[in-house]
């Protein structure tokens, strides 16, 4: 299975700060690497997708970049709705998929 | 309005059986990839199975041989039989609709807490 490994695990920030949160998987895959919002008691929800196509209705203060193992989703300028954990996701071909541990977004 | 509806959680002991459910409106289940995803009390996200828009199914190694998932095209209805449940399987389960196959979801259920306990 392919290994995905997320950094920081958890980060503290300000509204305002831009921040950055870093994926590695264990072998290549492409750009099939997905980023995901989640918020206590609530689904996923799917920001990113193909590495750096940004899904409808997201803020354009999300962005990723990466391709092959290394990964980045960036927040420009931090918002009071943006802390939450964040997973990335591997969907190269060969299944299962795998989540990263998650990272986890804290008000300073 | 398009969305995900599961039901079907509870308690249950171990070695007992549960039938979940995940309802779609908004789009055709049988035209997509579906996948059950599910999360364990405090821990991250884990890819359980796939029913891919032919019919064909797949599952992690940890729940392969134990659950089952099916689809009921008439009902637009996406199902996870799990047997031989064990504590190791407590984790609220999600239904997630891939988007155009490539392996993102961008449609998720609010999901259903299953608790495997004596």
């Amino acid at each position: 299975d392919i290994q995905m490994t997320q950094s920081p695990s958890s980060l503290s920030a300000s509204v305002g700060d831009r921040v950055t949160i870093t994926c590695r998987a264990s072998q290549s895959i492409s750009n099939y690497l997905n980023w995901y919002q989640q918020k206590p008691g609530k689904a996923p929800k799917l920001l990113i997708y193909a590495a750096s196509s940004l899904q409808s209705g997201v803020p354009s203060r999300f962005s990723g970049s990466g391709s092959g193992t290394d990964f980045t989703l960036t927040i420009s300028t931090l918002q009071p709705e943006d802390f939450a954990t964040y997973y990335c996701q591997q969907s190269f071909s060969t299944l299962p998929y795998t989540f990263g541990q998650g990272t986890k977004l804290e008000i300073k | 309005e398009v969305q995900l509806v599961e039901t079907g959680g509870g308690l249950i002991q171990p070695g007992g059986s549960l039938r979940l459910s995940c309802a779609a409106s908004g789009f055709t289940v049988s035209s997509n990839y579906m996948s059950w995803v599910r999360q364990a009390p405090g821990k991250g996200l884990e890819w359980v199975s796939i029913i891919y828009s032919g019919g064909s199914t797949y599952y992690a190694d940890s729940v392969k041989g134990r659950f089952t998932i099916s689809r009921d095209n008439s009902k637009n209805t996406l199902y996870l039989q799990m047997n031989s449940l064990r504590a190791e399987d407590t984790a609220v389960y999600y239904c997630a609709r891939d988007d155009g196959g490539d392996g993102h979801f961008d449609l998720w259920g609010r999901g259903t807490l299953v608790t495997v306990s004596s």
